[in-house]
């Protein structure tokens, strides 16, 4: 089936440090997001990003479809950035997401 | 605006008795999601509705899950007889549109369900 598999599966950084979260998919891809989910389990939506690079804040991400990989960028990170991030996909002609299990990242002050 | 909201937020159950959750979704959207959420996993999509009509419920245990989405607003989710591999955290979600590409879906806070 779909797969969607993200790395580092933990990740633990110093305030103020950058990190490079990684999201690997099997399929080819007209629907790829990143959500942030805080520790008391709110889901947000970071970036819908099928393919090229976007911006927003110290957050950044980058699509490469022919490759079939994402990347999240998140730099000079803050205590509040702690939680998972997810990517998810959705393949033509699905309105479905699928999730990976996700990268939660720790940062510590 | 009014974020989607969920309830109850905290259920505590014996296996094999019944559990309702309800989730009203942003006004103005006409799609609702219910998703279920493993410890340490992404969510999966269980039922997927555009305005009352179920339009994707492949991945719902239909022997002990049901749903409804009444009006098109406001929708239900209920498990019955609850058995200990259902306590996960049930989340919905709710999207303007259809919820194909582009189309942001926004989360409730989600239910933790515990069956004991």
């Amino acid at each position: 089936g779909i797969q969607v598999e993200q790395s580092p599966p933990d990740l633990i950084l110093q305030e103020g440090a950058n990190s490079t979260l990684r999201c690997n998919f099997s399929d080819s891809v007209n629907n790829l997001q990143w959500f942030h989910q805080n520790p008391w389990g709110q889901l947000i939506n970071l970036f819908y990003i099928p393919s090229g690079t976007k911006q927003n804040g110290r957050l950044s991400a980058t699509t490469v479809a022919t490759e079939r990989y994402s990347l999240l960028y998140i730099s000079s990170s803050q205590t509040t950035d702690s939680g998972v991030y997810f990517c998810a996909r959705g393949g033509a002609g699905s309105y479905q997401l699928t999730f990976g299990k996700g990268t939660k990242l720790s940062v510590i002050p | 605006e009014a974020g989607v909201v969920q309830s109850p937020r905290y259920k505590i159950i014996e296996k094999k008795q019944p559990v309702a959750f309800w989730c009203n979704p942003i006004s103005g959207h006409n799609t609702l999601y219910w998703y279920r959420q493993n410890l340490g996993q992404g969510p999966e999509l269980l039922i997927r509705y555009e305005n009352e009509e179920a339009v994707d419920d492949s991945q719902l245990p239909k022997d002990r899950f049901s749903a409804e989405r009444l009006k098109g607003v406001d929708s239900t989710l209920k498990i019955q007889p609850a058995e200990l591999g259902d306590s996960a955290v049930y989340l919905c979600a709710s999207s303007f549109g259809a919820g194909g590409p582009g189309d942001t879906q926004y989360f409730g806070p989600g239910t933790r369900l515990t069956v004991l």
